[in-house]
């Protein structure tokens, strides 16, 4: 069955350290991949996507994310959090790009201890 | 543009009451999508349109109907609420297909439905 999994449900880490976040997906070919960001009480906002060429790329805000084929995932990275990173964080995917549909995993809730 | 927008943005029920959740956009999106989020599940799709007259089931359809007469309204109607439909509802939307540039679906800012 397709699916989209993100293994950690909270996380915390220090102003100014280093976050990765992880997400795995489970589909025939490769993908179009997201990750969005929830604030407390918003919408969603998208961060980044990948659909084909370079693995690693670029978002807003100073995010990035790397597509590794062979692990099928596409971890969420970023080198310094900041205070303003608080928010729940959901990688999705769409099987392919004559998708109709696009799958969210459960998504990361990252808390930024002071 | 006012982006997507949802209405209301609360909404109290009893059981076995019905109401539907508005959605408009403004951007002329073909697709259309209707997520619930619940803690811990994140967002799970209901229902999703193609274009106008065109829907399909998507994760969790059961206990929502959907129609989608116009490219502009995708409406989200519960027949008959039950506490289980208790979530935050989100209305998206995006252009085209995702190979066409219709990889960026935005959001309306959800609407937070309690059934008693």
């Amino acid at each position: 069955a397709q699916s989209v999994t993100q293994p950690d449900i909270h996380i915390t880490v220090s102003e100014g350290a280093s976050l990765e976040l992880r997400c795995n997906y489970s589909y025939g070919a490769t993908p179009y991949l997201f990750w969005y960001v929830q604030s407390p009480g918003q919408g969603l906002q998208l961060l980044l996507k990948y659909f084909s060429g370079d693995t690693l790329v670029q978002g807003i805000k100073g995010f990035e994310a790397e597509f590794k084929r062979s692990q099928s995932s596409f971890n969420l990275r970023k080198p310094s959090v900041h205070w303003s990173d608080a928010a729940e964080y959901f990688c999705a995917v769409a099987p392919g790009s004559s998708a109709s549909k696009i799958i969210f995993g459960s998504g990361t809730r990252l808390s930024i201890r002071p | 543009n006012a982006g997507v927008t949802q209405t209301p943005k609360f909404q109290v029920l009893k059981t076995g009451q019905s109401m539907t959740l508005q959605c408009a956009q403004d951007m002329n999106h073909e697709y259309m999508s209707w997520y619930r989020q619940d803690p811990g599940m994140g967002l799970r799709l209901i229902h999703y349109s193609v274009g106008a007259g065109i829907t399909d089931q998507g994760e969790v359809p059961n206990g929502y109907n959907v129609s989608r007469s116009t490219t502009e309204d995708f409406p989200l109607r519960l027949l008959s609420a039950a506490p289980s439909q208790t979530s935050v509802y989100f209305c998206a939307s995006r252009a085209t297909g995702l190979a066409g540039g219709g990889d960026t679906q935005y959001f309306g800012p959800g609407t937070r439905l309690t059934v008693l």
